[in-house]
């Protein structure tokens, strides 16, 4: 079965950044894009970024332009999210879910990644 | 920039009842219409996409219809599992994932 496992909560401080990770398993990676959704407390998911695992190319909401990057790592079916420049406001749980390439269906979500952001 | 209204916010029914919870697009989104329920501290999961088709593994009290710009998710006989948060997203339309701010389907 599909599983996308992410890494543990990370606590920073205002201005640092941080790298989330995402492994895949229990489907061929690269046949898949990976999208980034963040949803801060109380609040519907927000879309980030998404990810074509073959290509590696990259798309990006344009309130994160030029603080986000997503890359990957196809020999361990693994894909990261860094964001830079960090405030308190980035303070959400951070989701990596499998989006079809045929027609952009969300399908699986990771169990998410609680990052903390805090003087 | 397609914008997706939910509606209520807040649903307040009992075990047993019909439950219908509406997404309205600012656009056409087509077919292109998802619903996902997030309980709390749990990721969303897919219950229906292509607006009425069941995802694996969902129970037939659950249903979706609409098109274009008008969406329902009816839920036909509420389980006590059944009360969570559940969003509309479009998919298909750059921007491609929009989602809604949400239905809280709670226990009256």
């Amino acid at each position: 079965q599909v599983h996308l496992v992410q890494s543990g909560p990370e606590v920073k401080k205002p201005g640092a950044s941080v790298k989330v990770s995402c492994k895949a398993s229990g489907y061929i990676f690269s046949n898949y894009d990976i999208n980034w959704v963040r949803q801060a407390a109380g609040q519907g998911p927000e879309w980030v970024g998404w990810m074509n695992p073959n290509s590696g190319d990259t798309g990006y909401a344009e309130k994160f332009q030029g603080r986000v990057t997503i890359t990957r790592n196809t020999s361990i079916n693994t894909a990261y999210i860094e964001l830079s420049n960090l405030r308190s406001d980035d303070t959400a749980v951070y989701y990596c879910t499998r989006v079809s390439t045929y027609d952009a269906l969300t399908d699986y979500w990771g169990q998410g990644t609680l990052v903390t952001v805090s003087a | 920039e397609i914008v997706l209204t939910q509606s209520p916010g807040t649903l307040s029914l009992s075990p047993g009842e019909r439950a219908t919870l509406s997404c309205r697009a600012s656009q056409s989104v087509r077919n292109y219409l998802a619903w996902f329920q997030q309980k709390p501290g749990q990721a969303p999961r897919l219950v229906i996409y292509g607006t009425s088709r069941r995802a694996p593994g969902i129970p037939d009290r659950f249903s979706g219809s609409g098109s274009g710009t008008d969406f329902a998710l009816t839920i036909s006989r509420l389980d006590p599992e059944d009360f969570a948060v559940y969003y509309c997203q479009q998919y298909g339309t750059s921007p491609l994932y929009n989602f809604g701010q949400g239905t809280k389907l709670e226990i009256k």
